[in-house]
């Protein structure tokens, strides 16, 4: 079973400029989160899809921040423009049941905001 | 702001001794705890998953959840080089039909050969 994959591993933009990040979940994963670590802090939260359905997108930091999953299968998440602060590790998670369930991570798609 | 709180180490451990992990987190209304490993550069990898008070072993795995003190703690038995990572200790809470992760900032396990 091929696991949460997320394109492009790595990302350097200039401030001002817009980056998308796309991510697929494992197959049959209804349950779609994007979570985002910035140096020497924890892992956040950004948002949850079910489905193609936003479930609860309190942890988007402001409207620079658009996520979509069309269709339900992959989601891509854009950044315009990009500012300094949005530098970091964008996580993003699935999961095949609603509830109480583990999360699995794909390897990040690190971005760098010059 | 509720947080789970873990010391970031460098915990350092010899080889083939136990390694102790500990994690507190702030919200009693949290039901579910799980304990990520991440190597550098690499994703967060489910190692252990535990939901009600007590211990639970899986391998040389074994996660402990006390709800009354708030307490997670994970110990690793005969430690190895290759467990040498970021461990990360995270809590999961249920609302209006999200259950968002909350996380620590991970302690760095260092088992030295």
């Amino acid at each position: 079973e091929a696991g949460v994959t997320q394109f492009p591993s790595h990302s350097v933009i200039e401030k001002g400029q817009t980056v998308t990040l796309r991510c697929d979940p494992i197959s049959g994963h209804d349950n779609l989160y994007w979570y985002r670590r910035v140096m020497g802090k924890e892992i956040k939260f950004l948002l949850h899809f079910v489905k193609e359905s936003k479930q609860d997108e309190s942890g988007m930091p402001n409207n620079r921040f658009l996520a979509e999953r069309t269709g339900g299968t992959y989601s891509t998440l854009k950044v315009q423009p990009a500012e300094l602060e949005d530098s970091g590790v964008y996580f993003c998670a699935s999961s095949q049941a609603s509830g109480y369930s583990p999360l699995h991570f794909g390897n990040g798609t690190r971005l760098t905001v010059t | 702001q509720k947080e789970v709180e873990q010391n970031s180490g460098p915990l350092s451990v010899p080889e083939g001794a136990i390694a102790s992990l500990n994690c507190t987190y702030s919200d009693r209304v949290s039901q579910s705890f799980f304990w990520y490993r991440q190597y550098s550069g690499k994703s967060p990898e489910l190692i252990m998953s535990i939901y009600s008070n007590g211990d639970k072993e899986d391998g040389r795995f074994t996660a402990q959840l006390n709800k009354a003190s708030q307490y997670v703690s994970l110990l690793i038995r005969d430690s190895q080089p290759s467990d040498s990572a970021t461990y990360l200790c995270a809590d999961q809470k249920g609302g209006a039909g999200s259950y968002q992760l909350t996380f620590g900032k991970g302690t760095k396990l260092s088992v030295i050969p």
